[in-house]
């Protein structure tokens, strides 16, 4: 079992429609989460970070469940511009000085007009 | 300081051939990390330096693989040998590490390596 997984996707989804994205986690002591965003041949950018508490970032919103160990981000009001592999990532257990990330395979999200 | 730069971009070797791959981090930063993406793939580690030192070495780095980051600036990772399975980018991140935190944690653009 991978340590984060998380849908392949691709979701095909209307300009304009809400998207949920979900990624879980196997290891209970992994300590901080992101989300990246991957356009086509290009390298991971930071999207978010994810807190226990959720956080917003315009229209995207993420959250974090520890008991469920479950990640989540949605994405309202979808852009053209949105279309691309978002990862899933965790710092994976209790070695805060590796800080290494753990990624997932990725969801593919399309927008279409 | 444009950020993490790698060298090449692209890469086509033949198989058996041994490959040099140059990571430049952005310019403070202490740490850097090599990781691996196939296709249809996240990013996998691979290994990764504190300065000068390399701490730690995934699995998945066979004996055909070294990694040197000789002053604590650039990095480069040689590949012995190629095989067809080492086909996929190649993506270096350099941080700024300290009091077991990480900032500025930044991806290079990559190399991607064809073996044929």
């Amino acid at each position: 079992r991978k340590e984060v997984e998380q849908d392949p996707g691709p979701f095909n989804v209307p300009e304009g429609a809400t998207v949920a994205f979900n990624c879980t986690y196997s290891n209970s002591a992994s300590q901080s989460f992101f989300w990246y965003r991957q356009d086509c041949r290009k390298e991971p950018k930071l999207l978010m970070s994810v807190y226990s508490s959720g956080n917003e970032d315009g229209r995207f919103t993420a959250q974090l469940n520890r008991a469920s160990q479950y990640i989540s981000l949605l994405i309202r009001d979808s852009k053209l511009s949105d279309s691309a592999t978002y990862l899933c990532v965790a710092i994976i257990g209790m070695d805060t000085g590796r800080r290494a990330l753990t990624f997932g395979s990725g969801t593919r999200l399309q927008v279409q007009p | 300081d444009t950020g993490v730069s790698q060298n090449p971009r692209h890469k086509i070797t033949k198989r058996g051939q041994n490959v040099t791959f140059r990571c430049d981090p952005i310019s403070e930063h202490n740490r850097l990390y090599w990781y691996r993406q196939t296709l249809g793939q996240g990013p996998e580690f691979l290994t990764y330096f504190q300065n000068e030192a390399q701490l730690e070495k995934s699995r998945l780095l066979s004996d055909r693989f070294s990694a040197e980051r000789p002053k604590g600036s650039f990095s480069t990772l040689e590949i012995q040998r190629t095989e067809q399975g080492d086909s996929a980018m190649y993506l270096c991140a350099s941080s700024l590490a300290y009091g077991g935190r990480s900032y500025g944690y930044t991806f290079g653009s990559g190399t991607r390596l064809t073996v044929v």
